[in-house]
C-alpha cells in the first residue's frame, strides 16, 4: 500500500531564505507527482506536476525534483516570502492510469517571518 | 482557467439529517473526486467518478453515497449525518491520463 511522508510537519524560516520540503513515497510505480499549496480554511491550490518520466519542473521561484526509484521528491522555494506562508502537500498518483488517485502526505507547514 | 466550484464555503446540520454536498466544475473533466480532510489524518479518498452515473468507492466511503448524473457535477451525500463527519470536504476533477488535478474551495461541515 502506498505511503507518503512529509518532512518536516511544520518549518518556520526569516524572509529571503531558500528552502526544500521533502516528500517521500513508498512504492516506485506512479503515474506522476504533484505538489500544492493550501491556505488555511481554504482549498488546494495546483502549484507543480512531475510526470514519473521526468526529473524536475520549475514555476517561478519554486522547482520540484522527482527521485522515483529512491522514492523522493523536494520542493525548492527560493528567495521566501511571507506570501509563501501556507501548508504545502504533495500526492503521488497511482493505480490505472486513468482514473488513479492521489495519495496524499500530511502536509508542511510553512511560516515565513517578515 | 479551470473552476471547480464547490456549493458552500460552510456549513451546520443536525445530527440524523441527509446532508448534500454539491461540486460542478467546467473543464468537461471526466474524473471527479470527493476528498475529506481532518487534522491529523490529511486528505482521505471518499468515492470517485470516471463518468457519468460510474463511482468507485474509495477508502472511507462508509456513511456516504454519491451521484453523477450529469459530466460536470458530482454530489456528495451523506444519508444520515452524524457527529464524526464533521469536516472539511474538498472535492476535485482531472481529465484521464497522467494529469493534473484541481480542487474546489472546500466545504467546512459542522454537525451538531
Amino acid at each position: 500500500k502506498q505511503e507518503v511522508t512529509q518532512i518536516p510537519a511544520a518549518l518556520s524560516v526569516p524572509e529571503g531564505e531558500n528552502l526544500v520540503l521533502n516528500c517521500s513515497f513508498t512504492d516506485s510505480a506512479i503515474y506522476n507527482l504533484q505538489w500544492f499549496r493550501q491556505d488555511p480554511g481554504k482549498g488546494l491550490t495546483s502549484l507543480l506536476l512531475i510526470q514519473s518520466s521526468q526529473r524536475e519542473q520549475t514555476s517561478g521561484r519554486l522547482n520540484a525534483s522527482l527521485d522515483k526509484s529512491s522514492g523522493r521528491s523536494t520542493l525548492y522555494i527560493a528567495a521566501s516570502q511571507p506570501g509563501d506562508s501556507a501548508t504545502y502537500l504533495c500526492a503521488v498518483k497511482g493505480g490505472s492510469s486513468n482514473t488513479g488517485k492521489l495519495i496524499f502526505g500530511q502536509g508542511t507547514t510553512l511560516q515565513v517571518k517578515p | 482557467d479551470v473552476k471547480v466550484t464547490q456549493s458552500s464555503r460552510y456549513l451546520v446540520k443536525r445530527t440524523g439529517e441527509k446532508v448534500f454536498l454539491e461540486c460542478v466544475q467546467d473543464m468537461d473533466h471526466e474524473n471527479m473526486f470527493w476528498y475529506r480532510q481532518d487534522p491529523g489524518l490529511g486528505l482521505r479518498l471518499i468515492y470517485f467518478s470516471y463518468d457519468v452515473k460510474m463511482k468507485e468507492k474509495g477508502d472511507i466511503p462508509e456513511g456516504y453515497s454519491v451521484s453523477r448524473e450529469k459530466k460536470e457535477r458530482f454530489s456528495l451525500i451523506l444519508e444520515s449525518a452524524s457527529t464524526n463527519q464533521t469536516s472539511m470536504y474538498l472535492c476535485a476533477s482531472s481529465p484521464p491520463g497522467f494529469t493534473e488535478a484541481f480542487f474546489g474551495q472546500g466545504t467546512r461541515l459542522t454537525v451538531v
